[in-house]
């Protein structure tokens, strides 16, 4: 079964500091994953897709498949990144197709 | 262009009662998924409809059933409500089905059973 793991509930930073905010996955296929953000009192939307191999707003994720991995970055953290961020996993087959499973999400505060 | 938009907003039912909730997807869009978001956790995938079909489901039992409109809004109906039912129910919808394609999210409607 498909699983994504964000190890993390909580995560607090100084402005401008480098943020990493972790997620594992467990998949037998080939993976598609995606970073979504909810700021507060607004929608969920999506960050970034790792096969666009994209940088929005400053964050990157990169798909380490021998650890299982795609961790989100960005350099220098701003006071406005803080927010929810989810992890997701989409499911290309069997009966759950289209299926985008969620890790538990990672709520980040970044601090003056 | 508009985007997702979901109805009601909230609602308050009683256990063993019916709800239906609708989703309208962005225009140009012909997929919608749902998804149950509890409290302190991520969504969870409920089903997908493509084209007025449903296309792929999550582990939610039968009581859970939908439908997709020749417009492609959709509905998700709960029978026999549960207090676990408790949750914000979140609508996306996507140009088509596909991991290629993103999936852009409603606010959600969030219900409370009684």
């Amino acid at each position: 079964a498909q699983r994504v793991t964000q190890p993390e509930k909580l995560l607090s930073v100084f402005k401008g500091a480098p943020v990493e905010l972790k997620c594992n996955y467990s998949y037998s296929g080939s993976p598609e994953l995606f970073w979504y953000v909810q700021y507060s009192r607004q929608r969920l939307q999506l960050l970034l897709r790792h096969i666009s191999r994209e940088s929005i707003k400053g964050f990157t994720a990169d798909l380490n498949k021998g650890e299982t991995s795609f961790h989100l970055k960005k350099p220098f953290a701003q006071e406005e990144d803080s927010a929810m961020y989810y992890c997701a996993l989409f499911n290309a087959g069997g009966t759950s197709y289209g299926k985008l499973t969620f890790g538990q999400g990672t709520i980040l505060t970044v601090h003056p | 262009e508009t985007g997702v938009t979901q109805s009601p907003t909230h609602l308050i039912k009683t256990r063993g009662q019916q709800v239906t909730l609708r989703c309208s997807s962005q225009s140009g869009h012909n997929t919608v998924s749902w998804y149950q978001q509890a409290l302190g956790q991520g969504p969870q995938f409920i089903f997908q409809y493509y084209r007025e079909e449903e296309n792929g489901r999550g582990n939610f039992p039968p009581r859970f059933s939908g439908l997709q409109f020749p417009n492609y809004s959709s509905e998700l109906n709960v029978n026999a409500l549960e207090l676990d039912d408790s949750a914000l129910y979140l609508c996306a919808s996507s140009l088509s089905a596909g991991a290629q394609l993103s999936q852009y999210f409603g606010p959600g409607t969030r219900l409370l059973v009684l």
